[in-house]
């Protein structure tokens, strides 16, 4: 267990409805990534925040959005969705705003899939 | 459990062997991997790491070895056990600014007989 909290477990919608994902960052981490995981692009950074502020961004869609609150939690919208929007969504948390060798801990996942 | 990937590299080793799982890297600028252990259906676990000032870094059972020069990767598990099964993956750390993103590579799938 890495200390990150990823809920809910699964999502089922259908197309052009709108979902949030959330996480729970390791107690004191104060950085946490978004990831998506599909068959056919491997792992993906979407995007890092720290300590509330928005700090790198990746391949992320402009039909989703993030955001990070100040008890640290963060939340992933997913608006628009489409079927290839189906995929794992994984939550890592740092201690720090991450400059070089920093580990990341990786949640449990939120396993989206788009009907 | 859940495919993270239907077309991965895989590797198919007997229980107490060795294991080597091959990564390339493509940005020379990369100064900090990571491998990660990704067991069906749960999140990456981190494995171990190394700096781009070092060639070699050991830990329990495995074995980072770093080639700068071929931007090559690779990591080696020691007298493999079936819970060693898992897709790794390597992951690049390009640097720059306060800007942090793990580049991750597509994952090997191991598999451990008994």
């Amino acid at each position: 267990d890495s200390g990150v909290t990823q809920t809910p477990k699964h999502l089922i919608t259908a197309t052009g409805q709108r979902v949030t994902l959330r996480c729970s960052p390791r107690s004191g981490d104060l950085s946490v990534y978004w990831y998506q995981q599909s068959l056919d692009q491997g792992l993906q950074f979407l995007i890092q925040y720290y300590n509330g502020e928005e700090r790198a961004k990746g391949n992320i869609l402009e039909r989703f959005s993030a955001q990070q609150f100040p008890d640290l939690h963060s939340e992933l919208n997913l608006s628009s969705l489409e079927l290839g929007d189906s995929a794992l969504y994984f939550c890592a948390s740092s201690p720090q705003t991450g400059g070089l060798y920093n580990e990341q801990f990786f949640g449990p996942g939120t396993r989206l899939t788009v009907l | 459990g859940e495919s993270v990937g239907l077309h991965l590299p895989t590797l198919s080793v007997q229980e107490g062997d060795n294991s080597i799982i091959n990564c390339a890297y493509s940005n020379s600028a990369s100064d900090y991997f990571i491998w990660y252990k990704q067991e069906s259906g749960k999140g990456p676990q981190f494995i171990i790491d190394i700096r781009s000032n070092m060639d070699k870094r050991q830990g329990q059972r495995v074995t980072v070895l770093l080639n700068k020069t071929v931007k090559h990767l690779s990591l080696q598990i020691a007298a493999t056990q079936p819970g060693d099964s898992a897709v790794y993956f390597c992951a690049e750390n390009r640097s720059g600014g306060s800007n942090y993103k793990l580049t991750f590579g597509k994952g090997t799938l191991l598999t451990v007989n008994p």
